[in-house]
């Protein structure tokens, strides 16, 4: 069965600082994983996504992911935060099962970004 | 390419109407329609999914007496909640899995904020 984790409801951290966003996941078979931010009042947008390829993933706005399957995470991070990523991250998991596809969002993570 | 909209972006209706809202792949076709569901500061949480041409299907806890699906074509699926009381006050977001895209990914709609008076 599918699961989501997200570590932290909410991370706080100053301007220039790295951000660390910790998600663990289960899956019974090779997941799709994805990160989407969420900014206030609007839709999702998608940082990034692992589909087994390259474990480690790089998406937009200088963020990045590892998937490590030995751990079961996927922790998004960046090098240097920037005001305008305070948002709702949201990470995803994907699997195929004889249905269709089943998406499980985890329950988000707010960062907030001190000036 | 791959967007998604949503139409109304916003709605204000009063207790006991129906509302419907739209959710159409601009630039793509999508076999299967997925609705969501957001209260304030909490997850999405997946409400049903739709197949072009077939019935929905709709999570545990979720009325399809209430919550109208249509998939009708390719590029267009309809949610219409049905005697809209004040609890059903909520962001509803559609998205979409494209016939050609890439595995397992969807694209969402921008959402559309309900509110029930």
């Amino acid at each position: 069965a599918q699961s989501v984790t997200q570590l932290d409801s909410h991370v706080s951290v100053s301007e220039g600082t790295p951000v660390l966003l910790r998600c663990n996941y289960s899956s019974s078979y090779s997941p799709s994983l994805f990160w989407y931010v969420q900014h206030p009042n609007k839709g999702l947008q998608l940082l990034l996504k692992y589909t087994s390829a390259a474990t480690l993933v790089k998406g937009i706005n200088g963020f990045e992911a590892e998937f490590k399957k030995s751990e079961t995470s996927f922790h998004l991070t960046k090098p240097s935060a920037h005001m305008s990523d305070a948002a709702e991250y949201f990470c995803v998991v994907s699997e195929r099962y004889t249905g269709g596809f089943k998406t499980i969002f985890g329950a988000g993570t707010r960062l907030f970004v001190k000036a | 390419g791959a967007v998604v909209s949503q139409h109304p972006s916003w709605v204000i209706c009063k207790s006991g109407t129906s509302v419907k809202i739209e959710c159409r792949s601009l630039d793509f076709q999508a076999t299967t329609m997925f609705w969501y569901r957001q209260f304030p500061k909490q997850s999405l949480m997946l409400m049903a999914t739709s197949n072009e041409g077939s019935k929905a299907t709709y999570e545990q806890g979720v009325e399809k007496d209430k919550f109208l699906i249509n998939h009708a074509s390719l590029t267009l699926s309809t949610l219409t909640v049905t005697s809209a009381h004040p609890e059903d006050s909520s962001f509803y977001i559609c998205s979409a899995r494209s016939i050609a895209g890439g595995p397992n990914e969807q694209f969402f709609g921008p959402g559309t904020r309900l509110t029930v008076l």
